[in-house]
């Protein structure tokens, strides 16, 4: 069993409609990352949690520590929104950071 | 700032060959990494470094070396380039090593490489 998993593994949606991408982990964790993977390849960060509850724009991050799970939603989903999301929790005391496989979203006009 | 940079973006190497992945920041960050992406997994850790002279095996090393001789940079060497070295890699750096939660990660842009 993976220590990062990821649900769904594919996503479609209409524009408009409000998205949730969940991420679940085994191990006790010091921090937890979304990250956004555009279809030409490049990744960036779209949020650092430790604890609570993050927004940006469209976007809203949650983290329950005491769960192990966090939730990325976008609300009034955009075709551009289409990516791969990618959740990665960093373990305590440890220097590397343990990576989900991605949810694949594509979002139609 | 031109943030994480990494060359080249695309290579094909024969098996056997060795060839240098480039990966710069010019954020005065002190943690750089290497990862590759494989289809169906996630990004899996080569090697990583905490600060410039300090190098450390990730969970995928064998078939790399690195080094970390300055702040800026942390090239990724393959030794022998094997077919299942065929994959995507990517260089990324924070400011802190992770024992600071607080960090955004930066990525460069992705290096494709092609073994045949």
């Amino acid at each position: 069993k993976n220590e990062v998993e990821q649900s769904p593994q594919n996503l479609t949606a209409q524009e408009g409609e409000f998205i949730t991408i969940n991420c679940s982990y085994s191990v006790g964790i010091s921090a937890l990352h979304w990250l956004q993977q555009h279809p030409g390849g490049g990744i960036v960060s779209l949020f650092m949690l430790s604890s609570g509850k993050k927004k940006h724009g469209r976007l809203i991050a949650t983290i329950n520590i005491q769960e192990k799970h966090s939730s990325l939603h976008i609300t009034a989903s955009h075709p551009r929104d289409s990516a791969v999301y990618i959740c990665a929790v960093l373990p305590y005391n440890t220097d590397k950071l343990i990576f989900g496989t991605g949810t694949r979203l594509q979002v139609f006009p | 700032n031109a943030g994480v940079t990494q060359t080249p973006k695309f290579q094909v190497l024969k098996t056997g060959q060795s060839m240098t992945l480039q990966c710069a920041q010019d954020m005065n960050h002190e943690y750089m990494s290497w990862y590759r992406q494989d289809p169906g997994m996630g990004l899996r850790l080569i090697h990583y470094s905490v600060g410039a002279g300090i190098t450390d095996q990730g969970e995928v090393p064998n078939g790399y070396n690195v080094s970390r001789s300055t702040t800026e940079d942390f090239p990724l060497r393959l030794l022998s380039a094997a077919p299942s070295q065929t994959s995507v890699y990517f260089c990324a750096s924070s400011r802190f090593s992770g024992l600071y939660s607080g960090n955004t990660i930066y990525f460069g842009e992705g290096s494709w490489l092609t073994v045949v």
